[in-house]
Formats: C-alpha cells, sequence, structure tokens
C-alpha cells in the first residue's frame, strides 16, 4: 500500500536549519510528484510548493520562496524540505502529500490521495 | 490567488441527521476544457493528516462511504453527509486546484448535538 513517512518532530532555535525527510513506498516514486504544504496552529492549510520526482525540478507559492529548499533522493524514494533562517512562524506541522494526479510538466494542479503523518516544527529560543 | 471560504465554522448535528458544508471560490474552478471542477473535499481528524473524500467536486473518492457527497459548480460548492455517523466528527477543508497557489478552506468543525 502506498505511504508517505515523515521524519518526527523537532525543536530548533531561531535561526537554525531543520531537513524534514519524506520517505515514499508502495508505488515507483518518480510516478508522482511531491507536494508540501504547512498547517501552523489555528491556521488553514498552506500550499508550499512542489517538486517534479523525474526532472528535481520545484515550484514554490510565493511566501515559500528564499528559506524554503524542496530535494530529492530518488534512490531511497525520499523526498526532503529544508528550512533556513528558521522564524518562530515556521512553528507548523509540515506534511509531505502525493498528487492524486500525475504531474509531468512544470505544474502540478491536483488534490492529494496520500499525505505524510506531519511534521511538528516548534521554533523557540 | 483564489480564496476559499467555508461555512459554518461549526456545525453540530444529531446523529442519523444531514450535514451540510458550503464553500465558495473567489473565481470559477470550472475549467472549460475539460468540464471539470477544481475542488477537493478533505477530512482531518485529530492527530491525523487529511483523508480526501471527494475530487472534481463530486466525485468519491475510493472507500468513501456512499453518505459523503459533493455538489456545486462554478464558485459555490456542497459537501453533505446524508446521515451522520459519530465516525464523522472531524474538521472539514475544501480545497481547489484550478490555479497555483493551491488555497484551502478555513475549516468546518462537525460535531454531534
Amino acid at each position: 500500500q502506498v505511504q508517505l513517512v515523515q521524519s518526527g518532530s523537532e525543536l530548533k532555535k531561531p535561526g537554525a536549519s531543520v531537513k524534514v525527510s519524506c520517505r515514499s513506498s508502495g508505488y515507483t516514486f518518480t510516478d508522482y510528484a511531491v507536494t508540501w504544504v504547512r498547517q501552523a496552529p489555528g491556521q488553514a492549510f498552506e500550499w508550499m510548493g512542489w517538486i517534479n520526482t523525474n526532472t528535481g525540478k520545484s515550484a514554490y507559492a510565493q511566501a515559500f520562496t528564499g528559506r524554503f529548499v524542496f530535494s530529492l533522493d530518488t534512490s531511497v524514494s525520499t523526498a526532503y524540505l529544508q528550512i533556513s533562517s528558521l522564524k518562530p512562524e515556521d512553528t507548523a506541522v509540515y506534511y509531505c502529500t502525493r498528487p492524486r494526479r500525475s504531474c509531468p510538466g512544470d505544474t502540478c494542479y491536483s488534490d492529494f490521495d496520500y499525505w505524510g503523518q506531519g511534521t511538528l516544527l516548534t521554533v523557540s529560543s | 490567488d483564489i480564496v476559499m471560504t467555508q461555512s459554518p465554522d461549526s456545525l453540530a448535528v444529531s446523529l442519523g441527521e444531514r450535514a451540510t458544508i458550503n464553500c465558495k471560490s473567489t473565481q470559477s474552478l470550472l475549467y472549460s476544457y475539460d468540464n471539470k471542477n477544481y475542488l477537493g473535499w478533505y477530512q482531518q481528524k485529530p492527530g491525523q493528516p487529511p483523508k480526501l473524500l471527494m475530487y472534481w467536486a463530486s466525485t468519491r473518492e475510493s472507500g468513501v462511504p456512499d453518505r459523503f457527497s459533493g455538489s456545486g459548480s462554478g464558485t459555490d460548492f456542497t459537501l453533505t453527509i446524508s446521515s451522520l455517523q459519530a465516525e464523522d466528527v472531524a474538521l472539514y477543508y475544501c480545497q481547489q486546484y484550478y490555479s497555483t497557489p493551491l488555497t484551502f478552506g478555513g475549516g468546518t468543525k462537525v460535531e454531534i448535538k
């Protein structure tokens, strides 16, 4: 069965960096993109962007440019989200998701049929 | 950006009764090329990630009970639970995938009256 398994909770200080992993199984990793979604406390879900698992090309929502980087290790079917220069407002649950539709090109217009369990990131001094 | 507005914020329904959740978008989600509405519905229970219930506004995801149904087109959409069960207590979200940035509604909390 399809599974996306994320790394565990993180507690970081402001200014530090973090790298969240998302390991996929149960399907061919390069057949589907990986999308990242954030849920801050009491806030709606925010789509952060996506990474094409064939080309490695990423697209970011405007609010997530600069400090946020998506990457891949296709040899272990794993996607990564790295956030640098952490701020307290980065405190949130971060989810990796698999789009229901395949996204072969430069855009990915889809809902999400599989989600990781979420990684809680707390940024506090 | 397309803004998704859900109503109500919360509702309490008796077991076996109907629950109706609304979702309104600031622009049409109907893509003329394929005549599909690019809208999904999710259910989220505490401590769990969201679960996709409906896609293309009205297509039930595999395994989703048929008491869940989706309707609407263009800018106005509805998720209906025809006969509320105890296990349906959750937060429900709509999401548009018509254009980027993909956006979600603020959520509707469904409780038992």
